[in-house]
């Protein structure tokens, strides 16, 4: 089986300061990682994925992460937050024990302040 | 189309309808997914097509759900004598092959149950 915990329904940064938004997850295999990114009524964007290539992963719109396998963590970072990131962020996991079905977690909603 | 596409946008029906949920995906993708989006909830996945079968409907609650890829392209997803509980966004996503691929997802459709 394979699932995904993201830490913090809310985070709430200043306009300029560093984001994180964490996530752990479970699988037995090898995993393939995501993060995915929702505005208000619209449908999911990829902003990055992890296929066991380089364990920093570069996204877009400045958005970065980090695979840990000692952890099992994907954190998503950015150096320095914009306004217009201000959104929805779900994690994702997606394994050969899961069929390769994409498992997202409950999301964390990034707040942004000016 | 260039991405997925998904209709209608919004459907209200009453208790105790039928509705249908129509998702296009992107051209040559034979992988295809139904999630269900519950406010403040993450994607929970439904059911998933590689080409014309349902390789995975575990995520299906009920038997008044029902989802069909006749032709391996456009899928239908069917609920059948509709509950307030049922109402929810109902994405769909297409991925090129399934395994590990990135899944693109259509803007949803917002079902209301009254």
């Amino acid at each position: 089986a394979q699932s995904v915990t993201q830490l913090g329904s809310h985070v709430s940064v200043s306009e300029g300061a560093l984001v994180l938004l964490r996530c752990n997850y479970s699988s037995s295999v090898p995993p393939y990682l995501f993060w995915y990114v929702q505005y208000p009524n619209q449908g999911l964007q990829l902003l990055l994925k992890y296929t066991s290539a380089a364990t920093l992963v570069k996204g877009i719109n400045g958005f970065e992460a980090e695979f840990k396998k000692s952890e099992t963590s994907f954190h998503l970072t950015k150096p320095s937050a914009h306004m217009s990131d201000a959104a929805e962020y779900f994690c994702a996991v997606s394994a050969s024990g899961g069929s390769y079905i994409p498992t997202f977690g409950r999301g964390t909603s990034l707040i942004v302040h000016p | 189309g260039a991405g997925v596409s998904q209709t209608p946008s919004n459907k209200v029906t009453e208790k105790g309808k039928y509705v249908e949920l129509r998702c296009d995906p992107i051209s040559g993708h034979t992988a295809l997914y139904w999630y269900r989006q519950s406010l403040g909830q993450g994607p929970e996945f439904l059911i998933y097509f590689q080409g014309t079968g349902a390789a995975d409907d575990s995520g299906l609650p009920n038997d008044r759900f029902f989802a069909v890829r006749p032709e391996g392209s456009v899928s239908t997803l069917k609920i059948q004598r509709t509950e307030r509980g049922d109402s929810a966004v109902y994405l769909c996503a297409s991925s090129s092959t399934g395994g590990g691929t990135e899944a693109f997802f259509g803007q949803g459709t917002r079902l209301t149950v009254v």
